[in-house]
């Protein structure tokens, strides 16, 4: 089954623990990101990856790491996490077209993160 | 950034015709528009994408002018099932960061 997973769905930490939100996708796809997703704010996107060791911050890359150097995996990493990271976080890939753009966007079930 | 804005929510009844409207004055040439929604606990699902004039697919139509400032998510007959935040994105360009609206919030009510 095509799918975007992603681990752990739910994590309550505390401020300055580093943590690592892993990501995969088994399509084989090029484009892959990260949004957080907050109430009134809708989705925001942090990093996006055009594919293997290639990553670009998104609107809300601070406080955020991430890594592609596996084509299907995309993990999201916060160093010292904070309270204000506390989110519902989702990640994403897709098919990159011709030209540099993408099409349909598949997501992850998210990941509730809770920072105490 | 391509800023999107959508009404925060609407309310439809069964069986009618929904129109959702995104205004995207700075869309740039190459962006595309799509469109998602989202139920509650999930992630978002495609729904439709678009360039320029009209799309259609088995589940929606899309609608965009000439001058491509806003586009129009067309649900035809809704029903319970569509009840759920739709967002428009803008900017459909692997290159550049990609910018949500925040969701309009559709209701249908039997």
């Amino acid at each position: 089954e095509a799918q975007v997973t992603q681990n752990p769905r739910y994590l309550i930490t505390v401020t300055g623990k580093k943590l690592t939100v892993t990501c995969s996708q088994n399509m084989n796809h090029e484009y892959m990101s990260w949004y957080r997703q907050d109430p009134g704010l809708g989705l925001r996107q942090i990093y996006y990856s055009m594919n293997v060791e290639v990553t670009d911050k998104g609107d809300v890359p601070e406080g955020y790491k991430v890594s592609r150097k596996e084509k299907r995996n995309f993990p999201l990493i916060l160093e010292s996490p904070s309270p204000n990271q506390t989110s519902l976080y989702f990640c994403a890939s897709s098919l990159s077209l011709t030209g540099g753009g993408i099409y349909e966007q598949y997501f992850g079930p998210g990941t509730r993160l809770t920072v105490t | 950034l391509a800023k999107t804005t959508q009404p925060i929510s609407m309310d439809s009844y069964e069986g009618q015709e929904v129109n959702i409207t995104c205004s995207h004055n700075n869309i740039a040439t190459n962006d595309y528009i799509t469109w998602y929604q989202q139920f509650p606990s999930q992630g978002p699902r495609f729904i439709i994408q678009g360039y320029k004039t009209k799309v259609t697919n088995e589940v929606a139509s899309l609608f965009i002018p000439a001058d491509r400032k806003s586009s129009t998510l067309s649900l035809p007959r809704v029903s319970l099932s569509d009840t759920a935040v739709y967002y428009c994105l803008v900017g459909v360009s692997g290159n550049t960061p990609l910018v949500f609206g925040k969701g309009t919030r559709l209701s249908v009510i039997a």
